[in-house]
């Protein structure tokens, strides 16, 4: 079983929709949080970055992190094509300058 | 926001070549970089943990003389395949975090690298 769970879609979604995006873990012991947006050949851009469990909101995203269930959700409100990407969480033990676990990423489509 | 740079973006050479790839961190000083290894639709993998001035940190099963690295300076840290081969190519990615405690890492846009 892998340490974090993500499916991979492809998710296509029509632009305004809201869009759910989640992951699944196993290790009890993460404690913080990411999610973040790659484009083709880019690398991963970080969206949000959340410590423990609880929601953070920043403009259309918003996290949550429920720890007692191990899952972790990014919410997109009002979507928007140029949202359309690759979407990995990743997660770590004790901080940033730790390990960090990725998803596999989940591939959004926003259409017109 | 924090700018990663990473050089080459692309690389075709044959087998047996080593190729160096290049970490930046354009305007910030980078205590810590990483180096990650992605294959296609698969998730990124950290291959090692470098600090800079001293010894890079490996993941279990990544060869430490097969991928050399070297952080000599707070804004540069290098990756350098020897000797590759076919099974060595893949997307790499280096990240950089800014300072010392939990700051997030910010990411390179990667190299593709091509063994033939």
């Amino acid at each position: 079983q892998k340490e974090v769970e993500q499916d991979p879609g492809p998710l296509s979604v029509p632009e305004g929709a809201i869009v759910s995006l989640n992951c699944t873990y196993s290790n009890s012991a993460f404690q913080y949080f990411m999610w973040y947006r790659q484009y083709s050949r880019k690398g991963p851009e970080l969206l949000m970055y959340t410590y423990s469990s609880g929601n953070k909101e920043d403009g259309r995203f918003t996290a949550q992190v429920d720890k007692s269930s191990k899952y972790i959700s990014l919410f997109i409100r009002d979507s928007q094509p140029s949202d359309s990407a690759t979407y990995l969480c990743a997660m770590s033990v004790s901080g940033t300058a730790s390990k960090l676990t990725f998803g596999t990423g989940t591939r959004l489509q926003v259409t017109l | 926001g924090a700018v990663v740079s990473q050089h080459p973006s692309r690389v075709i050479c044959k087998s047996g070549t080593s190729v160096k790839i290049e970490c930046r961190s354009l305007d910030f000083q980078a205590t810590t970089m990483f180096w990650y290894r992605q294959f296609p639709k698969q998730s990124l993998m950290l291959m090692a943990t470098s600090n800079e001035g001293s010894k890079a940190t490996y993941e279990q099963g990544v060869e430490k003389d097969k991928f050399l690295i070297n952080h000599a300076s707070l804004t540069l840290s290098t990756l350098t395949v020897t000797s590759a081969h076919p099974e060595d190519s893949s997307f790499y990615i280096c990240s950089a975090m800014r300072g010392a405690g939990n700051q997030p890492q910010h990411f390179g846009d990667g190299t593709r690298l091509s063994i033939l």
